[in-house]
């Protein structure tokens, strides 16, 4: 099956840092998301971006489908971004998201 | 508009029982797909239902199954409670065919 691979396993910044995170994947998709989940367990979705570039506020995404990989860029971070960032991926034709391991980013004050 | 939600949010249960977790999809959605989440660990897809049916299914036992009513919302049932059982369950709500998928806050269950 599809493998996704998420870099580096953990983060740790100092608010107002900017970071890169990257996700790895090793067949086509049709999918790709990224989320962050809160210190609750809730999943909130940042995007939605199988191919290109979106941005969001101090957020911003690109994934280069071509080259299987995609990177989600935090500008000048703050505490309230700490927790874990999932990217997830779907096949083409598929039914499942398929979920790396995470980056888990604690910003300190 | 309402956004995806479970319930209930804590369950405690014993080795043995059975347990029925719910899911209310956000509005206008007709699929549901339901991941456990391990500690520490990503989500993993149990399986999707797509107009009642299911649409597909990860590498979990028969004993995970499911169901989806006409107005989309939708249980997941877990027969034999097993101690690895306790995790994380996420619902998640979408249009069909790979759009983005929308997760409910999920259902914390401990298996003693």
């Amino acid at each position: 099956g599809i493998q996704v691979e998420q870099s580096p396993p953990d983060l740790i910044l100092q608010e107002g840092a900017n970071s890169t995170l990257r996700c790895n994947f090793s067949d086509s998709v049709n999918n790709l998301q990224w989320f962050h989940q809160n210190p609750w367990g809730q999943l909130i979705n940042l995007f939605y971006i199988p191919s290109g570039t979106k941005q969001n506020g101090r957020l911003s995404a690109t994934t280069v489908a071509t080259e299987r990989y995609s990177l989600l860029y935090i500008s000048s971070s703050q505490t309230t971004d700490s927790g874990v960032y999932f990217c997830a991926v779907e096949r083409p034709a598929g039914t499942a998201l398929i979920f790396g391991k995470g980056t888990t980013l604690s910003v300190s004050s | 508009e309402t956004g995806v939600t479970q319930s209930p949010t804590h369950l405690i249960k014993t080795r043995g029982q059975q347990v029925t977790l719910r899911c209310s999809s956000q509005s206008g959605h007709n699929t549901v797909s339901w991941y456990q989440q391990a500690l520490g660990q990503g989500p993993q897809f149990i399986f999707q239902y797509y107009r009642e049916e299911e649409n597909g299914r990860g590498n979990f036992p028969p004993r995970f199954s499911g169901l989806q009513f006409p107005n989309y919302s939708s249980e997941l049932n877990v027969n034999a409670l097993e101690l690895d059982d306790s995790a994380l369950y996420l619902c998640a709500s979408s249009l069909p065919w790979g759009e983005t998928q929308y997760f409910g806050p999920g259902t914390r269950l401990l298996v003693l």
